[in-house]
């Protein structure tokens, strides 16, 4: 496995579900990112994990509440979600300093709340 | 607020011409800017990852250019193909682990 790997592809969830989206790189990064894009809207940054420690939350409700044990995996936990949060949701990682490198995405996970 | 702003919103061309998409950003203090392609329901795959301190980068076809002092930056595609079609983001990072900023991208069609 190479780059970055998003599980799973599709998901369908009822509001009272509770589903947790997951990612891991092989890049040897030490930063990883949740966006979520929605139709119409540009990309828009959920979370920071920068060396395991959550830097960045930019107001996202507490229905999604991210996780990330080691520098390699990070999770996306789901539950009581509104119809309005389906969409493509994208994870990113990059190394922290590493300017020649950029940012790697996975291929995403689309979610539909139903 | 930064804000990135990408022109046009949408394209039809007949394959073979040569195209330029634009970008521009508010953010004067980038510390590099990336293209990315979409085909639809994708991920992102990087095309060109230019530092502030560089002027262009070229792959294949491609060639991006960036002037920070006019908060802009171009892709230039060459020759383009039916396979070209996508959609086209480019975004900027301002350094560390702070992510990326996106336009809304340029819906690219290429009719053969």
């Amino acid at each position: 496995e190479t780059g970055v790997t998003q599980t799973p592809r599709h998901l369908v969830m009822g509001m009272t579900n509770k589903k947790s989206l997951k990612c891991e790189q092989h890049l040897g990064h030490n930063a990883m990112y949740w966006y979520k894009q929605s139709a119409k809207k540009p990309l828009e940054l959920m979370f920071v994990y920068n060396f395991k420690e959550q830097t960045e939350n930019n107001s996202v409700p507490s229905r999604f509440s991210p996780e990330c044990p080691n520098s390699s995996h990070l999770f996306l936990h789901l539950h009581t979600l509104q119809p309005e949060d389906s969409a493509l949701y994208l994870c990113a990682s990059s190394q922290v300093g590493g300017a020649t490198y950029g940012y790697t995405f996975g291929s995403g996970t689309r979610l539909t709340v139903v | 607020k930064q804000e990135v702003t990408q022109i046009p919103a949408a394209l039809s061309v007949p394959e073979g011409e040569n195209l330029v998409l634009n970008c521009s950003f508010t953010d004067s203090a980038i510390y590099n800017l990336q293209w990315f392609r979409q085909d639809p329901g994708k991920g992102l795959t990087s095309l060109l990852l230019i530092q502030s301190s560089q002027r262009e980068q070229t792959s294949g076809r491609l060639n991006a250019s960036l002037d920070k002092s006019s908060g802009r930056s171009t892709l230039y595609i060459a020759a383009s193909q039916p396979g070209d079609s996508a959609t086209y983001l480019c975004a900027h990072s301002g350094g560390g682990a702070d992510g990326l900023t996106f336009g809304k991208g340029t819906h690219l069609i290429i009719q053969p």
